[in-house]
């Protein structure tokens, strides 16, 4: 079975201070991971995703995760947040490619303030 | 480029009526599926399709039918709505991942679901 845990309900930065957003994940074999933002009565927008290579994954908005396999964690990173990265993150799981189940985090609510 | 396009936005139903949320899309997808989406408990996958005339339960299934009669279109049929289904719903497709890994999943703008 496949799980993800986002263990922070909330997270509240400062404008242009680093933000962060936890994701940790358990799957049976390799993990295709997956980040996706929610705006205010939107649908969700991928962000980024991890497959394969380098640990490090660069996505939209001037966002990036990293893939941790020692930690099973794909953390959600932004050197500088805006105000208008205000929104509800989800970090997602699929293990295996053939199936269109992803499993989704309760998700985490970004508070940037100005 | 109108992607996936879910209909109505917004609905208000009563205990023990039924209805029809529309879901279609224009890429061409294989894969497509409804969420529910419930605060502290993320998305949970109702129903799925791989294909036209292919459905499968996803990890909520009660209480909901699905069809595939196109490619293009997914409705999601509420048999008889329960305050419990009050929710906010969401169509997502993807490509057929045959061969490949990893695909993006696309998300409709979502339904808001009010049983009373």
């Amino acid at each position: 079975a496949q799980s993800v845990a986002q263990p922070e309900d909330q997270v509240n930065v400062a404008e242009g201070n680093p933000l962060t957003v936890k994701c940790t994940y358990s799957v049976s074999g390799n993990p295709y991971l997956f980040w996706y933002v929610q705006y205010p009565n939107r649908g969700l927008q991928f962000l980024l995703k991890y497959i394969t290579g380098d640990n490090l994954v660069k996505g939209s908005y001037g966002f990036e995760a990293e893939f941790n396999k020692s930690q099973t964690s794909f953390h959600l990173k932004k050197p500088s947040a805006l105000v208008s990265d205000s929104a509800l993150y989800f970090c997602a799981v699929r293990d295996k490619p053939s199936a269109d189940k992803l499993s989704f985090g309760a998700g985490t609510t970004v508070t940037v303030r100005a | 480029n109108a992607g996936v396009t879910q209909t109505p936005k917004f609905q208000v139903l009563k205990t023990g009526q039924s209805m029809t949320l529309q879901c279609a899309q224009d890429m061409n997808h294989e894969y497509m599926s409804w969420y529910r989406q419930d605060p502290g408990m993320g998305l949970r996958l109702i129903h799925y399709s791989v294909g036209a005339g292919i459905t499968d339960q996803g990890e909520v299934p009660n209480g909901y039918n699905v069809s595939r009669s196109t490619t293009e279109d997914f409705p999601l049929r509420l048999l008889s709505a329960a305050p419990s289904q009050t929710s906010v719903y969401f169509c997502a497709s993807s490509y057929s991942p045959q061969g490949s890994s990893g695909n993006t999943i696309y998300f409709g703008e979502g339904s808001w679901l009010t049983v009373v």
